[in-house]
């Protein structure tokens, strides 16, 4: 088995400031992801990486920036935050990208309070 | 368009009955759908799969029919339990990454 740690856990931020959030893994997985998750709502893709130093845009990628330069690790950029924003930052890990029997594995979430 | 579809948004049942929750499905090239849950404020954790060679997948009480015809899965949780409360995501796999549908939260009152 592995896991996933994020921090921080918490993160109150404040409008206009860049912020950044840290996800480790220990399962040796090739591919990981940026999730942003809305109160209520559904899972959006920001960036994910099938590889050390590979980075692709998701959906969700304007006004963030990824990091992945070491195969354990991917960091997240809120380039400049935006007032009153709120969601939970989701990172997930998975053996190999997508196809059948691909799982994604997430870790606890970052909750983003921007002020 | 990509999209995977969820019904519906919500839903409550008593303890005991059969929950159905839908899902569908519009691009012909997905080959595999996952099912997540998600407990409030925990992560989503894989639930239960299936993939296009398949029209039934069973895992103890919860059961994927897949309709590949009309692009249309269901996730069907027989005698409904409390602890089985949580947001239930149906996924599709295209392309290196998943396309998540945007979840029913399932109530199973006592």
């Amino acid at each position: 088995g592995g896991i996933i740690t994020q921090t921080p856990k918490f993160l109150i931020g404040q409008e206009g400031q860049k912020l950044t959030l840290k996800c480790q893994q220990n399962f040796n997985h090739d591919t990981m992801y940026w999730y942003r998750q809305d109160s209520g709502k559904g899972l959006r893709l920001i960036y994910y990486s099938i590889t050390e130093n590979d980075l692709q845009k998701g959906d969700l990628s304007e006004g963030y920036d990824a990091s992945r330069e070491k195969k354990s690790s991917f960091s997240l950029t809120v380039t400049s935050a935006q007032k009153n924003e709120m969601a939970v930052f989701l990172c997930a890990s998975s053996i190999r990208t997508g196809g059948v029997g691909d799982t994604q594995y997430f870790g606890p979430g970052t909750r983003l309070l921007v002020l | 368009q990509q999209q995977v579809r969820q019904s519906p948004q919500s839903l409550t049942v008593w303890e005991g009955e059969t929950t159905i929750l839908n899902c569908s499905y519009e691009d012909s090239t997905f080959d595999y759908f996952p099912w997540y849950r998600q407990f409030p404020g925990k992560s989503p954790a894989l639930l239960i799969a299936i993939s296009l060679v398949s029209n039934k997948k069973e895992d103890g009480r919860f059961t994927i029919f897949f309709n590949k015809r009309e692009k249309k899965l269901s996730l069907h949780i027989t005698d409904s339990q409390p602890g089985d409360s949580a947001t239930y995501f149906c996924a599709a796999d295209s392309n290196y990454q998943l396309i998540w549908g945007s979840g029913t939260k399932l109530i199973i009152k006592p």
